[in-house]
């Protein structure tokens, strides 16, 4: 599997946003998904690469916007008005339709600290 | 929002066992969408299983998916070292995409 490449580590106060970065050309679909220490992996959203129709999670509807930058072949996720719950480790995935997210990246860690 | 239960949350079995991991979903998941993830401590999920049945590139067919409607397996043949960690279903085709909770396999 190719590793996607994603932006490195941020560290945040309270109510500010953070912009992950993601490169992944080629594939048809990119998700993002967060896991934070020692718990399970929670699903935030997705984009279709061709189309760019987005689709969120509840709990971040209105806080979170997936976007695709066509000429750099760069998937992004901005999370607004932080907190301290959203310290996380942040991965995207892409792949195929119907072929499941087989490609990763490494993740980014989020830190959300006063 | 389709819930996914994977069950149990954690199996204590022998290297060499047979492991039989649950994922039952509150509505019906089409199964080209049902996919199985590993994750082993301080990496990202890998892809096993997609379209519930389908083994992703250069996973061992000691790995096998199963299911329809709303249950799901994953069957590890024979478990081998590398194998004990954490094991999730994820559902991607009505939205929005959910995940189990996950399955940790240890070692009994």
């Amino acid at each position: 599997q190719m590793q996607l490449v994603q932006s490195g580590p941020e560290v945040k106060k309270p109510g500010t946003s953070v912009k992950v970065a993601c490169k992944a050309s080629g594939f048809s679909a990119v998700q993002w998904v967060r896991q934070a220490r020692g718990q399970r992996l929670e699903w935030i959203g997705w984009i279709a690469v061709a189309s760019g129709i987005t689709n969120y999670a509840q709990n971040f509807q209105g806080r979170v916007t997936i976007t695709w930058d066509m000429s750099t072949g760069t998937a992004y996720m901005v999370l607004s008005s932080l907190r301290s719950e959203d310290t996380a480790v942040y991965y995207c995935a892409a792949g195929y339709d119907g072929s499941g997210y087989l490609h990763w990246g490494q993740g980014t860690l989020v830190t959300v600290s006063s | 929002e389709i819930v996914l239960t994977q069950s149990p949350g954690t199996l204590s079995l022998s290297p060499g066992e047979r492991a039989t991991l649950s994922c039952r979903a509150s509505q019906s998941v089409s199964s080209i969408y049902l996919g199985w993830y590993q994750q082993k401590p301080g990496q990202a999920p890998r892809l096993l299983i997609y379209g519930a049945s389908s083994r992703a590139t250069g996973i061992p067919d000691r790995f096998s998916g199963s299911g329809s409607g709303t249950d799901f397996t994953l069957t590890i043949s024979r478990l081998e070292p590398e194998d004990f960690v954490v094991y999730y279903c994820q559902q991607y085709g009505s939205a929005p995409a959910t995940f189990g909770q996950g399955t940790k396999v240890e070692i009994k």
